[in-house]
């Protein structure tokens, strides 16, 4: 079974880049959709993006300017940068995958918070 | 963009069955998935493909699809079935995925 972990810095400072890893155990990065979503507090989860294992990446309209999602395959990792941040991008962040894109998000990192403060 | 949308929130007491809707326009057509998130957790998957179980999540969880609603159904309600549900589809064009507002489920 696939576990997920995401690793990186827990405060940010406004106008500048967000940056998550999320590293990849237990199985291949291959044949699979690889994303990110976040929870920004007391509220409902928000999909941020995908990079499938081909390279090919998505992400939400209403942040798809300032998001890039990239893979590394040699370290098991995939990585969110998320540029010019503020308060508004407070929130826990999640990494997850799925099979394929009809399927449900069947594993999850356990999440790492990010906060957006001067 | 596609968009999902769910009751605020929904009560039962222990020992009922409670069902929590998804709406979204000819949601039927879709693979509709639902998550469970208890505070401080991580989302789990409890129903996916409208209304199969991945191993380990209990047969009281089921749901359906048709038309322009999706439900999830709990039955025999449990006080650790307190948690917030969610409701996710594939929009295959523009190749997004969608999550519902959330429901907060209070077992009296």
């Amino acid at each position: 079974q696939v576990q997920l972990q995401e690793s990186g810095p827990r405060l940010v400072k406004p106008s500048e880049t967000l940056s998550l890893s999320c590293t990849v155990s237990g199985g291949s990065m291959t044949n699979n959709y690889w994303s990110w979503v976040r929870q920004s507090p007391g509220k409902g989860l928000e999909w941020i993006g995908y990079i499938y294992y081909t390279g090919r990446t998505n992400s939400n309209p209403s942040l798809k300017s300032r998001v890039t999602i990239s893979l590394d395959t040699t370290k098991n990792q995939f990585s969110l940068k998320v540029r010019s941040v503020t308060a508004a991008d407070t929130a826990m962040y999640y990494c997850a995958v799925v099979p394929a894109a009809h399927e449900g998000f069947d594993v999850w990192g356990q999440g790492t918070r990010v906060t957006v403060s001067s | 963009s596609y968009v999902l949308t769910q009751p605020p929130s929904v009560s039962m007491a222990p020992g009922q069955t409670a069902t929590i809707t998804c709406g979204g326009n000819k949601i039927g057509t879709k693979s509709v998935h639902w998550y469970q998130q208890k505070p401080g957790q991580a989302p789990v998957l409890v129903v996916y493909d409208d209304s199969d179980r991945p191993s380990g999540i209990p047969e009281r969880f089921s749901g359906s699809n048709s038309g322009n609603t999706a439900t999830l159904t709990i039955a025999r309600v449990e006080a650790g079935d307190e948690a917030d549900y969610y409701c996710q589809v594939w929009d295959r064009i523009p190749d997004h995925w969608v999550f519902g507002g959330g429901t907060t489920l209070t077992v009296l």
